[in-house]
Order: C-alpha cells, then sequence, then structure tokens
C-alpha cells in the first residue's frame, strides 16, 4: 500500500521568502509523485510530477520539487513567495506498477500556504 | 483540449430531488473518475471507469449512480441525497495502460443539499 504525509496543515511565509512545503511517501514500488494546487472553489491543476526521468523537477508558476529516495520525500520549493501562490497544495502518489493502470491518486492531507503580506 | 468540463458549476437539491453531474473530456483517456471533496480535506475517490466499464466503487452508497455513456463522457446521478452529501464533486480522467497514472481535473461542481 502506498501513502504519503504531509507536514504541517497550514504553512505560512511572508512574500518574497522561500516557500517549503514537505511530502513524505511510503511505497514498496518506484513511485510516481505529484503535487497539485488547488484554489479556492476550483479543481485540482497539476504543478509538477517524478516519473524517474530526473530528481530534481520544475514545474509551473516557480515551483520545483527533489526527489530523495533515501529519505523517501519529495519536498515543494519556491525561492520567492507571491500573494497569488495562496491555496492549498496537495502531494499525490502513484505507484509504477499500475501507475499505467487506472487506481487513481493516494492524496496527502494537503497543506494550506498563507501569504503574509 | 486538455480541458475536463463540468457541469453546472454549482447545484442546490432538496433531499427528494432527482439531479445529474456530467463531465465531458476530448484528451482521448479511457479512464474518468468521481471523486468527493469535502472543505479542507483531500479528494476521495469514489468510483472510477476504464474503457467505459466501472472499474472501482469506493462502497459509495447507491443514491449515487455513476454512468459512463461513451470514453468521452461520464454522469453522476443524485437522488435521495442526505445533507451531508454536500460537498464539492471532482471530476477527473487519465489514460489507461501508459503514463504515469496523472489526473487531469474539471472546476469541480459545487452541491448542497437541502
Amino acid at each position: 500500500a502506498q501513502s504519503v504525509t504531509q507536514l504541517g496543515s497550514h504553512v505560512s511565509v511572508s512574500e518574497g521568502a522561500l516557500v517549503l512545503l514537505r511530502c513524505n511517501y511510503s511505497s514498496s514500488v518506484p513511485p510516481y509523485l505529484f503535487w497539485y494546487v488547488q484554489y479556492p472553489n476550483q479543481g485540482l491543476q497539476l504543478l509538477l510530477k517524478y516519473t524517474s526521468a530526473a530528481t530534481l523537477v520544475k514545474g509551473i508558476n516557480g515551483f520545483e520539487a527533489e526527489f530523495k529516495k533515501s529519505e523517501t520525500s519529495f519536498h515543494l520549493t519556491k525561492p520567492s513567495a507571491h500573494m497569488s501562490d495562496a491555496a492549498e497544495y496537495f502531494c499525490a502518489v502513484s505507484d509504477a506498477v499500475s501507475g499505467g493502470g487506472a487506481d487513481g491518486l493516494t492524496f496527502g492531507k494537503g497543506t494550506h500556504l498563507i501569504i503574509q503580506p | 483540449d486538455t480541458e475536463v468540463t463540468q457541469t453546472p458549476k454549482h447545484l442546490v437539491m432538496g433531499m427528494t430531488n432527482k439531479k445529474s453531474l456530467k463531465c465531458e473530456q476530448h484528451m482521448g483517456h479511457r479512464a474518468m473518475y468521481w471523486y468527493k471533496q469535502k472543505a479542507k480535506k483531500p479528494p476521495e475517490l469514489m468510483f472510477v471507469y476504464s474503457y467505459e466499464k466501472l472499474s472501482i466503487n469506493e462502497s459509495v452508497p447507491s443514491r449515487f449512480s455513476p454512468e459512463c455513456p461513451n470514453s468521452s463522457l461520464l454522469n453522476l446521478h443524485l437522488h435521495a441525497l442526505q445533507p451531508e452529501d454536500s460537498a464539492l464533486y471532482l471530476c477527473a480522467s487519465s489514460h489507461v495502460g501508459l503514463g504515469t497514472g496523472e489526473l487531469f481535473f474539471g472546476e469541480g461542481s459545487r452541491l448542497t443539499v437541502l
């Protein structure tokens, strides 16, 4: 069984500061990992994904994440926060065996990112 | 076209009403999903259709009835719902048999049950 744990249900940073959202995964097989963002009353939008091609993954809106197998982590970062980054962020996992199937994703509980002016 | 389109965006219904949520995608995906999301919670998987056949039903109450008329369309029929069913209902689609399992989500249908 696979799972993801997001540390911190709320993270608050100042505008212009570094954003760090933490995600740890548990999977018995090589995982595919995703970060999605959800703005209020909207659906989920893919920020970036890890598919084993490269451990440092760059996504949209200046976000990136690094896959660290030894730490079973896939933390999301952005060098300089913008007010428009305020949203809910979900880390998700599918395993590489069934990732080509249709089992859906396993989501973390989410982290609410607050940007202070 | 990389969109998943959901209608209606908002729906208010009484407990005795019958209504439907609709979802459409034209990305050639052969898997389609319904998720339920309560406020401040992650999405919860309800149903998965793979090649237009129901492949996963996460023990959802029978008052929710999914339907996949063709590879582009997914419906969720609602009947005799309870106030606790009020939530954001998200449709998603993905490839089957190739790819990473990445899901493409619609904007959701906000359901309020009175």
